[in-house]
C-alpha cells in the first residue's frame, strides 16, 4: 500500500530537549516536504527536498532542521524546541516537482511545554 | 508576499446542494492549483489540481481557474453530509513551493 508514515503520532516534550519527527514513504517518490497546520493559519512549508541531499527552506524554517540521506526518508529535528513550536505537523510526498502534493502522511501533534 | 485567501466560513449547504468554495490568490506567476480535502483530524487529501484557465469537471467535482481575476473555485455538485470537510486551495510557486490557503469549513446539512 502507498503511504507516507511519520512517528510519532503524538507527543508532549518539554522546552529544550531535542526531538525528531520521522517521515518515511514507500513510493520512491523524489519530492518530499514538512508542513505545520495552526488553527486560521492553515499549512505552512517548514522545508522541502527534490532528492537525496537537496533540501531547501520553506516559509517557516526558523527552529527546524532537516536531512535526505536516502530518498524514503525525510526526518524532521527540532534542536531546542520552544513552546511556540506546538503545532500539528505533516509530512508530504509527490512523484513530480510540479507542487503537488499527492500523498500526506497521518500528522504528528506536537505539543512543547 | 505570496498569499491563497480562503473564507474560513463554516459554509453550510442542505443535502443535494452545489456547495461553492473560492479562493483568490496574490502572485500571477502561481502556474497550478491544488484543491485538497481534509476532515477533522486527518491529514489533507488531494481530491483536484488545474493549471489551465476554465473549468475541468472530475466526477461531482468542478475546479474553475480564472487567472486573469487571480481566483480559482471548487464546486460540488449533489453535496452529501459525507462532504462536510474543511476545503484547502494551494498554489504552487515555482516548482517546489506550495503555498496554502487557510481552509474553508463546509458543511452539508441532511
Amino acid at each position: 500500500e502507498a503511504q507516507v508514515t511519520q512517528n510519532p503520532r503524538y507527543l508532549i516534550t518539554v522546552t529544550g530537549k531535542k526531538l525528531t519527527v520521522t517521515c518515511s514513504q514507500n513510493m520512491n517518490h523524489e519530492y518530499m516536504s514538512w508542513y505545520r497546520q495552526d488553527p486560521g493559519l492553515g499549512l505552512r512549508q517548514i522545508y522541502y527536498s527534490m532528492n537525496v541531499e537537496v533540501t531547501d527552506k520553506g516559509d517557516v524554517p526558523e527552529g527546524y532542521k532537516v536531512s535526505r540521506k536516502e530518498k524514503r526518508n525525510f526526518p524532521l529535528i527540532l534542536e531546542s524546541p520552544s513552546p511556540n513550536q506546538t503545532s500539528l505537523y505533516f509530512c508530504a510526498s509527490s512523484l513530480s516537482s510540479a507542487g503537488a502534493e499527492a500523498f500526506f502522511g497521518q500528522g504528528t501533534r506536537l505539543t512543547v511545554v | 508576499q505570496k498569499e491563497v485567501e480562503q473564507n474560513s466560513g463554516p459554509l453550510s449547504v442542505p443535502e443535494g446542494a452545489i456547495a461553492s468554495l473560492n479562493c483568490t490568490y496574490s502572485d500571477r506567476g502561481s502556474q497550478s492549483f491544488f484543491w485538497y480535502r481534509q476532515y477533522s483530524g486527518k491529514s489533507p487529501e488531494l481530491i483536484m489540481f488545474i493549471y489551465s484557465n476554465g473549468d475541468k469537471e472530475d466526477g461531482r467535482f468542478t475546479a474553475q481557474l480564472n487567472k486573469a481575476s487571480q481566483y480559482v473555485s471548487l464546486l460540488i455538485r449533489d453535496s452529501q453530509p459525507s462532504d462536510s470537510a474543511t476545503y484547502l486551495c494551494a498554489g504552487d510557486y515555482g516548482g517546489f513551493k506550495t503555498i496554502f490557503g487557510a481552509g474553508t469549513r463546509l458543511f452539508v446539512k441532511a
